[in-house]
């Protein structure tokens, strides 16, 4: 399976953007790019996903590098409720059997 | 509305006791999945049901058992073979590579 990387931790003052990158270098082309988030003793939800553009909802916006060797999830404008471990994990298409990998993902911390 | 839902929230288990850790979707869901968290680390995959009567062990799955009688639910037991059980648990269901999670079990070993 193919590899994410994340830094471990970032810090956002609250109402700023936030920039969360990920790294996937050896990502394949039916590779999609998933960003889900885990609150504290919750279970992990879903933010957003995308292929080769880039993607908009309402959480957040997923920029996608134009080799998709990279990507940056961003959050337009943090709040308190925002604080969480983001995840990017690789979904293959067709693969059958969508066993994720979770890595340790970026814990966010947001500053008031 | 559609969701999973997990219970209980808290489980406190004696040394040698098998628990059994419920999982409920009705989102009508073919696949399932029981993950273990540990502190400050991601999520490993226990077992796995793509269908009903069916399912797969996962990256650690000695010492759990599960079952799925309904496509609906996929209870998750560990046993007292698993020697260190203490952990958060997720369930998940999933279709087209979209999952939905539970909010989850602490299990603690007293």
């Amino acid at each position: 399976d193919a590899k994410t990387t994340q830094p471990n931790s970032m810090e956002s003052n609250e109402e700023e953007p936030v920039h969360l990158p990920c790294n996937h270098s050896t990502i394949s082309g039916t590779d999609y790019i998933h960003w889900y988030r885990q609150l504290p003793s919750q279970g992990p939800e879903y933010v957003i996903h995308g292929l080769t553009s880039n993607v908009n909802n309402r959480m957040a916006s997923l920029a996608i590098a134009e080799d998709r060797k990279s990507s940056t999830l961003i959050l337009h404008r943090a709040t308190l409720r925002d604080a969480a471990v983001y995840y990017c994990i690789l979904i293959r298409s067709g693969a059958g059997s969508y066993q994720l990998t979770f890595g340790k993902g970026t814990k966010l911390s947001v500053i008031p | 509305d559609g969701g999973i839902t997990q219970s209980p929230k808290y489980l406190f288990r004696k040394e040698g006791q098998n628990v059994t850790l419920s999982c409920e979707q009705n989102l009508n869901h073919d696949a399932m999945y029981w993950y273990r968290q540990d502190p400050g680390q991601g999520l490993r995959l226990i077992y796995y049901s793509q269908i009903v009567n069916d399912f797969q062990k996962g990256d650690i799955a000695e010492g759990y058992s599960v079952s799925r009688e309904k496509k609906e639910s996929f209870p998750l037991t560990v046993t007292s073979a698993q020697k260190n059980p203490t952990a958060f648990y997720l369930c998940a269901s999933e279709i087209g590579g979209g999952y939905t999670f539970g909010s989850g079990t602490r299990l603690t070993v007293v």
